[in-house]
């Protein structure tokens, strides 16, 4: 069964502190991992994209990491803000023709207390 | 370019109506996603539509049914509705069925 796992569930950090989130998966095979970033009751919005030939991305202030011989993405930021403070949800696919069938994690709860 | 829009931003029904949620996709894109985000839960895929064809579905009863238009906008409907269908609905828009997904902003359907 294709599984994304991301750990872990929830973190509170302190402003300014770096954290990073984890995202272990079973999907297979295995075409794209992305990233997203979901405020409380908004759309997730796209952070990062990586195919299997990309081990590392970045934007802005988040660096996505990705070995998909072990199956695993890691998402990083860097001098945490307020406006951080949200779900971060990794998402893996099978294959570009089939984003239908992307499985999703449950997503890791970041708060960034000042 | 504008987004993905969705309407209502808000909907209150009450338990056996019918809800039907509706979803503009970015313009040039052909697939529509739509998701389900209960209260603190990751999104739950629902339906993928695709140059106007069911292209699969999640794991829901035959009561989530929906369409694609020509113009490649989204209708989702919900019939019979139940208390626990209260949550956010989530739709996404890419083109061919790319990895390319931009969400909306969704639809919180409070089922009362």
């Amino acid at each position: 069964k294709n599984q994304v796992e991301q750990s872990p569930q929830s973190l509170i950090i302190l402003e300014g502190k770096n954290c990073t989130l984890q995202c272990n998966y079973t999907v297979s095979p295995f075409s794209n991992l992305r990233w997203y970033k979901q405020d409380t009751g908004r759309g997730p919005v796209s952070l990062t994209i990586m195919t299997f030939s990309e081990n590392t991305k970045s934007n802005g202030r988040y660096t996505a990491t990705l070995d998909a011989d072990t199956k695993q993405s890691s998402l990083h930021i860097t001098a945490s803000q307020l406006s951080d403070s949200a779900s971060y949800i990794c998402v893996v696919s099978i294959s570009n023709t089939n984003a239908g069938k992307s499985t999703f994690g449950d997503g890791t709860t970041l708060t960034v207390k000042p | 370019e504008a987004g993905v829009t969705q309407s209502p931003t808000h909907l209150i029904k009450t338990r056996g109506q019918q809800a039907t949620l509706r979803c503009s996709p970015i313009s040039g894109h052909t697939s529509v996603y739509w998701y389900q985000q209960a209260l603190g839960l990751g999104l739950q895929f629902l339906l993928w539509y695709d140059e106007g064809e069911e292209r699969n579905r999640g794991n829901f009863p035959p009561r989530f049914s929906g369409r694609q238009f020509p113009n490649y906008s989204s209708e989702l409907n919900v019939n019979a509705l139940e208390l626990e269908d209260s949550a956010l609905y989530l739709c996404a828009s890419s083109f061919q069925g790319t990895y390319g997904y931009t969400f909306g902003s969704g639809t919180r359907l409070t089922v009362v």
